[in-house]
């Protein structure tokens, strides 16, 4: 597509369920990067892809939290038994490959954990 | 720690003022610096990105400088407007730090009319 698509826009959900968050990268771009931002501060890394693979997954903050790529395009973020502290922004970006390209961000998913 | 700063975190100026936003990092060993913008509750778009062995970038009434030896960015901005207005994120990734940005927390900028 032309852009970084990022589903939902919004999703409120209730604390201890399950979530998924999808990114849609832009076609032919080969790395994909999920962050999170909350109020007030920049956004942290959480993962990267390279194509089908998870390049670095560091910055997930514990095993709730887990994302695939499974065809090397769209990427799902999954978080199980959500906690009000997971209320943020959800930040997906691509970039044509790992060489010194800029990244092109999506508008986001912002997740309130009630 | 490799981190990036971005002091003040707000800024207000009347219109056609320019202004310089400052970014400081930790370690000069970088890829690329990448500056931002942020809409309220929006999401980042691509103002500018200036590779190790450049040192400075243009686009319109931007312009963006490196100086990798003292860890400094500034984003110049020219003649500012009140839809300039919005939060200015500095990123940087680090050489060896697997692709990933470092952002600073950003400068909300606010130009009135």
């Amino acid at each position: 597509g032309a852009g970084v698509s990022q589903t939902p826009s919004n999703k409120v959900t209730e604390k201890g369920k399950y979530v998924e968050l999808r990114c849609d990268p832009i076609s032919g771009h080969t790395a994909l990067y999920w962050y999170r931002q909350s109020l007030g501060q920049g956004p942290e890394f959480l993962i990267y892809f390279q194509g089908t693979g998870a390049a670095d997954d560091s910055g997930l903050p514990n095993d709730r939290f887990f994302a695939v790529r499974p065809e090397g395009s769209v990427s799902t973020l999954k978080i199980q038994r959500t906690e009000r502290g997971d209320s943020a922004v959800y930040l997906c970006a691509s970039s044509p490959g790992t060489g010194g390209y800029g990244y092109t961000f999506g508008s986001g998913t912002r997740l309130t954990v009630v | 720690k490799q981190e990036v700063t971005q002091i003040p975190a707000a800024l207000s100026v009347p219109e056609g003022e320019n202004l310089v936003l400052n970014c400081s990092f930790t370690d000069s060993a970088i890829y690329n610096l990448q500056w931002f913008r942020q809409d309220p509750g929006k999401g980042l778009t691509s103002l500018l990105l200036i590779q190790s062995s450049q040192r400075e970038q243009t686009s319109g009434r931007l312009n963006a400088s490196l100086d990798k030896s003292s860890g400094r960015s500034t984003l110049y901005i020219a003649a500012s407007q009140p839809g300039d207005s919005a939060t200015y994120l500095c990123a940087v990734r680090f050489t060896g730090a697997n692709s990933k940005l470092t952002f600073g927390k950003g400068i909300t900028l606010s130009v009135r009319p």
